[in-house]
């Protein structure tokens, strides 16, 4: 079945720790990938999005993801978390050609601690 | 408006009973999404609207579930004989077109509890 996986639930980290999160997904088409942020008690927002080109992409706050076709791979880093990093983040894909809908990932929760 | 409205923001309903939630996308946007959120899960596709049709209700759990556009703007989705398992956050998001370039913009939510 197609499908998008991560495979951290729940990341813990301190200030200035470096972040990798993994997302990987099933499609063997052309797609869009997104990572997407939501911070407590807010909705959610776009963090970056890969649709053709560099397969390395700058988002907003730092962070960045790298493309890799060959592992179906979207993996989204950033070198020096903060605090106000924490919050929820998923991936997700838009196979290419469809109605434009995303299909996410489970989430992965990231906590800061000071 | 700025962004997506939802509402209600929230929703307490008893087991049985209908329930009708609402999305006020970004005007001019012809694509309209619903998705739901559970509990530990990822959000779940429902249903994608292009003006007032619905092209693609693949995410629609069971036929308790429906959902209308009027004016290639508001859109309404019902849930009848509300089920406990329905309790989740259903969010929804609009974008200028269909397919990834275009970027979607997400409502807040419309967290339903179902007691």
């Amino acid at each position: 079945a197609q499908s998008v996986s991560q495979h951290n639930h729940h990341v813990i980290l301190s200030e200035a720790a470096s972040l990798e999160l993994g997302c990987n997904y099933s499609y063997g088409g052309t797609v869009n990938l997104f990572w997407y942020v939501q911070y407590p008690g807010q909705h959610l927002q776009l963090l970056l999005k890969y649709f053709s080109g560099d397969p390395l992409v700058k988002g907003i706050k730092g962070f960045e993801a790298e493309f890799i076709k060959s592992k179906f791979s979207f993996n989204l880093r950033k070198p020096s978390v903060q605090w106000s990093d924490t919050a929820e983040y998923f991936c997700a894909v838009n196979p290419s050609g469809n109605t434009g809908k995303l299909i996410f990932g489970q989430g992965t929760t990231l906590q800061v601690k000071p | 408006g700025a962004g997506v409205s939802q509402s209600p923001s929230n929703k307490v309903t008893e087991k049985g009973k209908d329930v009708e939630l609402r999305c006020d996308p970004i005007s001019g946007h012809t694509a309209l999404y619903w998705y739901r959120q559970s509990l530990g899960q990822g959000l779940e596709f429902l249903i994608y609207f292009q003006g007032n049709s619905a092209p693609d209700k693949s995410g629609l759990p069971s036929d308790r579930f429906s959902a209308e556009r009027t004016g290639g703007s508001v859109s309404t989705l019902t849930i009848q004989r509300t089920q406990q398992e329905d309790s989740a956050v259903y969010l929804c998001a609009s974008s200028l077109g269909t397919g990834g370039a275009y970027g979607y913009t997400f409502g807040s939510g419309t967290r339903l509890t179902v007691v």
